[in-house]
């Protein structure tokens, strides 16, 4: 069974740091992206980044909200995506969710972690 | 970046009725790298279809996605009670991707 357990959120400050966890199992997570999208209370969903996995040198990407802040990195070692946040906003108050897309046999099928709440706020 | 614009923002239908959900993109979306997702209240999305027109394992045949260049569509042609969620498009042909606003299909 595939799971994804993100743990590490919480209530911060503005201007400081949280760094989120995402456990992975159930699957081959040295050949997969991990995405995080997070969404606001009572808002829509909103991508946050990427990191693509070692075949695909590692690439990452961020939404232009994040970037500069945020950094992805992976432990393919531990099945673990991270997700760094730094110089954090008001704004970045969100559920953040870790998932991934696997394709095999010609279909797709995604997986997602359970959510974790992170609270920006003095 | 690409911005996607779903319309509309609400939909009321009552069950048995089909449901036409549109998705514009701001500019042409790259190999048609287009998905909708479903997300129901406390629940994280799922994946309805990807590339455009492919369905995700498991999805029933009600789904059907369209489209191509800037204007997609997602088409439940028979609505389901569990159906009633919100469908959000999302383009992951061009960094950054991004989602639309997402469209709200409730019971009428």
């Amino acid at each position: 069974e595939v799971q994804l357990v993100e743990s590490g959120g919480g209530l911060v400050q503005p201007g400081g740091s949280l760094k989120l966890s995402c456990a992975a199992s159930g699957f081959t997570f040295s050949g997969s992206a991990m995405h995080w999208v997070r969404q606001a209370s009572g808002k829509g969903l909103e991508w946050v980044g990427r990191i693509r996995s070692k075949a695909n040198s590692y690439a990452t990407a961020y939404a232009a909200s994040v970037k500069g802040r945020f950094t992805i990195s992976r432990d393919d070692s531990k099945n673990t995506a991270y997700l760094q946040m730094n110089s954090l906003k008001t704004e970045d108050t969100a559920v953040y969710y870790c998932t991934t897309i696997y394709c095999s046999g010609g279909s797709c099928v995604d997986y997602w972690g359970q959510g974790t709440l992170v609270t920006v706020s003095s | 970046e690409i911005v996607l614009t779903q319309s509309p923002g609400t939909l009321s239908l009552s069950p048995g009725e089909r449901a036409t959900l549109s998705c514009r993109a701001s500019q042409s979306v790259s190999s048609s790298y287009l998905a909708w997702y479903q997300q129901k209240p406390g629940q994280a999305p799922r994946l309805l279809i990807y590339g455009a027109s492919s369905r995700a394992t498991g999805i029933p045949d009600r789904f059907s996605g369209s489209g191509s260049g800037t204007d997609f569509t997602l088409t439940i042609s028979r609505l389901e009670p569990e159906d009633f969620a919100v469908y959000y498009c999302q383009q992951y042909g061009s960094s950054p991707a991004t989602f639309g606003g997402g469209t709200k299909v409730e019971i009428k």
